[in-house]
C-alpha cells in the first residue's frame, strides 16, 4: 500500500466517450501530479498542482482536463480521446519542501482507446 | 534540451551484481533519483543522490558524478523479485523531474 489510489484501475473507451480518473492521496502530502507512461518511453508529467494551484500543463491537450478540488484528490477528466492516448496514467503525490522531493505513485489506471 | 540515457535492458544471474548505468543532460540539477517499477505495479523509490558519491542502502547502492552527468544503481545478491523496470530521474532548476525511458532487468536463475 503506497497511500495513493487510483480508480479505476482499468479503462476502455471509445473516441466519444467521456471519463475520469480519479486519484486519492492519504499521506497529507500538498503536490498532486499526472504523468503519463507509454511503453518503452520516459514518463510524461501532464500537470502539477501545489496546494491544489495548477502550476505545470506541459502543454497537454485539451481532451484532458485536470480538476484538484482538495489537496488530497486529483480528477482527469477526457473527453474525444484519440487511441494515441491509450497508455498507463499515474497519479503521485509529494510533500514538497527543501529536502523533500520524493513522489509516491498509484498504481495507475490502464486506458485503452478504441 | 534535456535527455536522460539508461539502457533498454539488461540480464543478469540470480545472485550477481548487476550495474545500472544514466547519464543526463538537464537545465541545472537538484537531484537524482532511482524508482523500481514491477509490471503493472506503481514506481517505488529507491533512492536519491544530490552529492557526488555512493549511497548505499541493504543490496541497493546508487553512485552520482555531478561533474560527469552519471550516475549508477549497483544490485548485489540478486534476486528473482528485482526483475523489474529501473527509471533514473533527475531534477531540473524547477524542480521538475525529468525522467528516463527505463531499464527493464530481467534475472534469470
Amino acid at each position: 500500500e503506497t497511500g495513493v489510489t487510483q480508480t479505476p484501475r482499468h479503462l476502455v473507451m471509445g473516441m466519444t466517450n467521456k471519463k475520469s480518473l480519479k486519484c486519492e492521496q492519504h499521506l497529507g502530502h500538498n503536490a498532486m501530479y499526472w504523468y503519463k507512461q507509454s511503453a518503452k518511453k520516459p514518463l510524461e508529467l501532464m500537470f502539477v498542482y501545489n496546494f491544489k494551484e495548477q502550476t505545470e500543463n506541459n502543454s497537454v491537450p485539451s481532451r484532458f482536463s485536470p480538476e484538484c478540488p482538495n489537496s488530497s484528490h486529483l480528477f482527469l477528466h477526457l473527453h474525444t480521446l484519440q487511441p494515441e492516448d491509450s497508455a498507463l496514467y499515474l497519479c503521485a503525490s509529494s510533500q514538497e519542501g527543501p529536502s523533500s522531493y520524493e513522489q509516491y505513485f498509484g498504481p495507475g489506471t490502464r486506458l485503452t482507446v478504441t | 534540451g534535456q535527455n536522460i540515457d539508461q539502457p533498454t535492458e539488461m540480464t543478469a544471474t540470480e545472485g550477481a551484481i548487476v550495474q545500472i548505468n544514466c547519464t543526463y543532460q538537464t537545465s541545472g540539477f537538484n537531484g537524482l533519483f532511482w524508482y523500481q517499477q514491477h509490471a503493472g505495479e506503481a514506481p517505488t523509490f529507491l533512492s536519491y543522490n544530490v552529492l557526488d558519491g555512493l549511497e548505499e542502502k541493504g543490496r541497493f547502492s546508487s553512485f552520482l558524478s555531478r561533474s560527469k552527468g552519471y550516475s549508477y544503481l549497483l544490485l548485489k545478491e540478486l534476486q528473482m523479485k528485482d526483475s523489474a523496470s529501473y527509471l533514473c530521474a533527475v531534477m531540473d532548476s524547477n524542480y521538475q523531474l525529468i525522467w528516463g525511458a527505463g531499464t527493464k532487468l530481467i534475472i534469470k536463475p
